[in-house]
């Protein structure tokens, strides 16, 4: 159980144009889930935390023009990467924490993103 | 001072040795405490979940809290190759109802065989 995957797993993209990644919770239904970002060798980032049916929480420093996120619904949540630049490439991984279950997560396997 | 602390490592040991792995912390509203294995390019794969003080066993694996010292602890006993990963400590604390976790930078483990 608790089960959580990302779409897609890997994209190269030219400079300027926008980039959609999906999270969806396969197992479990989930109120709440987190967007990071991981440099290499480098910890987590936290970007957002993104609630269903409301606004996401953006973290200091993050541009929320720039990393649009939807959460339309109990398993789903996307982030969007807006007129992507080289700088934006990064290792993107979504997180999901169970509804009613406030103290884990469970990490989808993460979108390398690679822009040119 | 940062507010998670873990030694990135690398750490090299034999095959069969027992790993110890650490984190200190300096907040102390800190309750819920996380092991995560992460294997390259792949997303984080939780591996034990303590709140609070004391220790929790899960096969050979072992984690320890001591609030009192703000250090955590995980303990890979019979160590396999398998075992290699990178290592994230995470917390959180009820602050807000947020539960948003804190994360170490993580410790590079080797098995070798």
């Amino acid at each position: 159980g608790a089960v959580v995957s990302q779409h897609p797993s890997r994209v190269i993209c030219k400079s300027g144009t926008s980039v959609k990644i999906e999270c969806r919770s396969l197992d479990f239904q989930a109120t709440t889930m987190f967007w990071y970002r991981q440099f290499p060798k480098q910890s987590l980032m936290l970007m957002a935390t993104s609630n269903e049916g409301s606004k996401a929480t953006y973290e200091q420093g993050v541009e929320k023009d720039k990393f649009l996120i939807n959460h339309a619904s109990l398993t789903l949540s996307t982030l969007t990467v807006t007129s992507a630049h080289p700088e934006d490439s990064s290792f993107y991984i979504c997180s999901a924490r169970p509804t009613g279950a406030q103290e884990t997560q469970y990490f989808g396997p993460g979108t390398r993103l690679l822009v040119l | 001072q940062k507010e998670v602390e873990q030694d990135p490592g690398p750490l090299s040991v034999p095959e069969g040795a027992i790993v110890s792995l650490n984190c200190t912390y300096s907040n102390s509203a800190f309750q819920y405490f996380m092991w995560y294995r992460q294997y390259s390019r792949k997303g984080p794969e939780l591996l034990m979940y303590t709140y609070s003080s004391g220790n929790k066993e899960d096969g050979r694996f072992t984690a320890q809290v001591d609030k009192s010292s703000k250090y955590i602890s995980l303990f890979i006993r019979d160590s396999q190759p398998s075992d290699s990963a990178t290592y994230l400590c995470a917390m959180s604390d009820s602050g807000a109802g947020s539960y948003q976790l804190t994360f170490g930078k993580g410790t590079k483990l080797s098995v070798i065989p």
